[in-house]
């Protein structure tokens, strides 16, 4: 199957600072990649899906401007979390839709930030 | 609005077999999708279904119905390892993925 990387795995960083995470898809162009964010004992939660060479289109509720996700090229977008405060403190997931007929998704192993 | 329903956490015995139930309301149908998810982990695919009926692979089993927006995941021959959260997912109209919120599944020696 397709396989979707993520880094980091895991982030500590400082309230106020900024973080990145990287998605990429390794054996296929995605041309079309999904930002989660997962509390615990919670579902996944869309945040934002990523169109290469476009903006990012936003779910109600998450601030464009905090959350800046990046998708220049086939294989790579960013998700950055800007002047980050401890309840940005989360586990971040990306997928991107393989070239199956069944739409399936793929995720990338996740990155739990913590903000302290 | 749309909607998707499953338990919220369910108790089997090792080598058991257990059903987990999945209702759905969304605009438009695409395919329903169950993903395993360990703690602290990402989603891994298990099955999709787009026609009724049933699709058995290996242990695991997913039927669909869609005149009643119904779905489930059945596990025979339960292992501990299986112990995780089962999520389901239907693709609406728009092809948007529509998440439940997971059901968590303890396994028991």
């Amino acid at each position: 199957g397709a396989v979707v990387s993520q880094h980091p795995s895991w982030v500590i960083c400082k309230s106020g600072t900024s973080v990145k995470i990287e998605c990429r898809s390794l054996d296929f162009q995605a041309t079309t990649m999904f930002w989660y964010r997962q509390f615990p004992k919670q579902s996944l939660m869309l945040m934002a899906t990523s169109n290469e060479g476009s903006k990012a289109t936003y779910e109600q509720g998450v601030e464009k401007d905090k959350f800046l996700i990046n998708h220049a090229s086939l294989t790579l977008s960013t998700l950055t979390v800007t002047s980050a405060h401890p309840e940005d403190s989360s586990f971040y997931i990306c997928s991107a839709r393989g070239d199956t007929d069944t739409g399936e998704l793929f995720f990338g192993e996740g990155s739990r930030l913590t903000v302290l | 609005g749309q909607n998707i329903d499953q338990p919220t956490e369910m108790t089997a015995t090792e080598g058991a077999i257990v059903q987990i139930n999945c209702t759905y309301q969304t605009s438009g149908f695409n395919g329903l999708f169950w993903y395993q998810q360990h703690a602290g982990e990402a989603p891994t695919f298990l099955s999709y279904n787009v026609l009724d009926g049933l699709e058995e692979k290996g242990r695991f089993s997913s039927f669909l119905s869609r005149s009643k927006g119904y779905s489930y995941l059945l596990l025979k021959e339960l292992q501990m390892k299986d112990s995780a959260s089962y999520l389901c997912a239907v693709m609406d109209s728009n092809y948007q993925l529509i998440w439940g919120a997971g059901t968590k599944l303890i396994i028991k020696p």
